[in-house]
């Protein structure tokens, strides 16, 4: 059973850069695309980015000159870093699987997610 | 970016009632790029509805989804304690995706 496990440092400085590393264990990256999804405390699910198994990405536009997404298929890891940290990135965070489905229409769907990694900034 | 705005905000009702959840979206796109999602503290999202009404592997019967336009709706026809949780929708159809704000459904 393929299953996504999350780790990464918890609590930052503002100005540092966030780090977090998601492996993908009994599967591959190929052939999907891999996002990352984050949860302020007490507000909504945002979408930070996504990458495909060849390294081609997307990010939002209200954290793309900060967020850098990558991916290691030797290792089977996709990478999240957010640079110049300030207390409104204190969220937690999640790495998601996004598969295509085809029938009854081409849908993409988050069907695996990682157990997700609180991360604090704070002085 | 597509602002998706769910309503009610919180809804609380009792074992064995008709749950209706409410996401509009600011613009069109496809509605096979609509998803929802079941939100429960301290675990992660999981897929419930995707391409607006086709359950996902392993989901109950009760929930259902529909479309008309840019209105979604997501129905839980008998609400059981264990759908404590918040609901998001989610469309993937124009970048970026985006989330609705949720909605919290309370068993009394």
């Amino acid at each position: 059973q393929v299953q996504l496990q999350q780790w990464g440092a918890g609590l930052l400085k503002p100005s540092e850069t966030l780090s977090l590393t998601c492996a993908v264990y009994g599967g591959s990256l190929s052939h999907f695309y891999w996002t990352w999804i984050r949860q302020p405390p007490g507000k909504g699910l945002e979408w930070i980015g996504e990458i495909s198994h060849s390294g081609s990405t997307s990010y939002n536009p209200s954290l793309k000159s900060r967020v850098t997404i990558s991916v290691d298929t030797s290792r089977e890891h996709l990478s999240l870093n957010v640079s110049s940290v300030t207390a409104a990135d204190t969220a937690v965070y999640y790495c998601a699987r996004q598969t295509t489905v085809t029938t009854p229409h081409t849908s993409y769907i988050l069907d695996l997610w990682g157990q997700g990694t609180t991360v604090a900034v704070s002085s | 970016e597509i602002v998706l705005t769910q309503s009610p905000g919180t809804l609380s009702l009792s074992p064995g009632e008709r749950a209706t959840l409410s996401c509009r979206a600011s613009q069109s796109f496809r509605t096979s790029y609509l998803a929802w999602y079941q939100h429960k503290p301290g675990q992660a999202p999981r897929l419930l509805i995707y391409g607006a009404s086709s359950r996902a592997t392993g989901i109950p019967d009760r929930f259902s989804g529909s479309a008309s336009g840019t209105d979604f709706t997501l129905t839980i026809s008998r609400l059981e304690p264990e759908d404590c949780a918040v609901y998001y929708c989610q469309q993937s159809g124009r970048s970026p995706t985006t989330f609705g704000q949720g909605t919290k459904v309370e068993i009394k």
